[in-house]
């Protein structure tokens, strides 16, 4: 089957950094994706995962370990505008489609 | 500026009423795409459309066509046979697999369908 779990809700101060994780099962693996969601709009594109490992564009990273099913979003020197829904998606490599987690939605405090 | 577009953003359906969701987008993406998006649920895949002309269920088709008449257009209607129809709507697009141009997927702004 397919499996995707995130934390529903996280918070954190301005400044500081958050990690958010996501753990996956699925039948087969062929990619992960962060988008980053904020009330009522579309979800923006922020990283793609398909190697172990760590990728960095700017404040945000993201980390990939196959053998363990699991990735995390990493912000660093969090804004007030980082406060928004942060969705995990993983690409089956059997049916090409991209399945969703519920989302974590992230507030940012001063 | 290439992008996707969605309309109207708001949508109002009466009982037993059919109505058409628009996505248009100019990034030259041969595939496209229809999510529905509930609170507290991830986002679930309607139809898809690897290429003009064909399309393919996705995981909750029911109550829901469309038509890939265009490469640039993908638009959904949501039937009367949709019992639970209010939600928000997302179309996305990307390059189709194996053309080597990455397959991220890229999502237009959303229709909000209510029931009235």
């Amino acid at each position: 089957g397919q499996n995707i779990d995130q934390p529903t809700e996280m918070t954190a101060t301005e400044g500081a950094i958050v990690q958010i994780n996501c753990t996956y099962q699925t039948s087969g693996f062929n990619g992960l994706f962060w988008y980053q969601q904020h009330a009522g709009e579309a979800p923006t594109f922020l990283s793609y995962n398909v190697l172990d490992g760590l990728e960095e564009k700017g404040r945000f990273s993201s980390f990939l370990s196959r053998s363990k099913g699991y990735s995390y979003l990493l912000l660093k020197e969090l804004q007030m505008k980082d406060s928004a829904s942060y969705l995990c998606a993983v690409r089956d490599i059997n049916t090409d489609k991209l399945i969703f987690g519920t989302g974590t939605r992230l507030q940012v405090f001063p | 500026d290439g992008g996707i577009t969605q309309s109207p953003k708001y949508l109002f359906r009466k009982e037993g009423q059919n109505v058409t969701l628009s996505c248009e987008q100019n990034l030259n993406h041969d595939a496209m795409y229809w999510y529905r998006q509930d609170p507290g649920q991830g986002l679930r895949l309607i139809y898809y459309s690897q290429i003009v002309n064909d399309f393919q269920k996705g995981d909750i088709a029911e109550g829901y066509s469309v038509s890939r008449e265009k490469k640039e257009s993908f638009p959904l209607t949501v039937t009367s046979a949709q019992k639970n129809p209010t939600a928000f709507y997302l179309c996305a697009s990307s390059h189709r697999e194996g053309t080597g141009l990455g397959e991220t997927q890229y999502f237009g702004p959303g229709t909000r369908l209510l029931v009235l």
